[in-house]
């Protein structure tokens, strides 16, 4: 079946720090892949995808992401986290673009001071 | 990009109450929707997804008569929460994709619906 695991449910890291966020899927084929970003009471933002080509994909707010297909995972980072980036991050995953994706459990970022 | 406006933000109900969420595609047609449900500190449940003028689609466990979808136009569907009870309680989130776009899916800012 298909799916897409967050193994972290929580992050904690300080300000000016740098982050991983975790992601692995499970599909048959190499799937289209995202990262999103809810903050408290809102809806999800778009950070990245990923489809095809380059592995090593850029965002907005800072954020990269790096497909590794020997690892099937799709790992989130970014060099240094600012307090505001405190949220919830969601890792997605479609056999497609017009499939609805799949999302991951989640992995709630805490930023201390 | 792609734009999503979902409304109310919040809402409050009393027991045995009707509520209806509105989801609009502002500057791109969706022929189709998708609504979703998130408890507190989990991911996101599709619950179903809204076709423009035909019936919607919905998953497994969701019940249709307590959760009415129309997708009346190319930019609008509603899901309408009835007979409302404390465990329909959540928040609510719609989705859609435009098609001319490079952006997949976009998503609606959410509603906290609270049954009282």
């Amino acid at each position: 079946a298909q799916s897409v695991t967050q193994p972290d449910i929580h992050i904690t890291v300080s300000e000016g720090a740098s982050l991983e966020l975790r992601c692995n899927y499970s599909y048959g084929a190499t799937p289209y892949l995202f990262w999103y970003v809810q903050s408290p009471g809102q809806g999800l933002q778009l950070l990245l995808k990923y489809f095809s080509g380059d592995t090593l994909v850029q965002g907005i707010k800072g954020f990269e992401a790096e497909f590794k297909r020997s690892q099937s995972s799709f790992n989130l980072r970014k060099p240094s986290v600012h307090w505001s980036d405190a949220a919830e991050y969601f890792c997605a995953a479609s056999p497609g673009g017009s499939y609805i994706p799949t999302f991951g459990r989640g992995t709630s970022l805490i930023v201390h001071p | 990009g792609a734009v999503v406006s979902q409304h109310p933000s919040r809402v409050i109900c009393k027991s045995g109450t009707s509520v209806k969420i509105e989801c609009r595609s502002l500057d791109f047609q969706a022929t189709t929707m998708f609504w979703y449900r998130q408890f507190p500190k989990q991911s996101l449940m599709l619950m179903a997804t809204s076709n423009e003028g035909s019936k919607a689609t919905y998953e497994q466990g969701v019940e249709k008569d307590k959760f009415l979808i129309n997708h009346a136009s190319l930019t609008l569907s509603t899901l309408t929460v009835t007979s409302a009870h404390p465990e329909d309680s959540s928040f609510y989130i719609c989705s859609a994709r435009d098609t001319g776009g490079a952006d997949g899916y976009t998503f609606g800012s959410g509603t906290r619906l609270t049954v009282v």
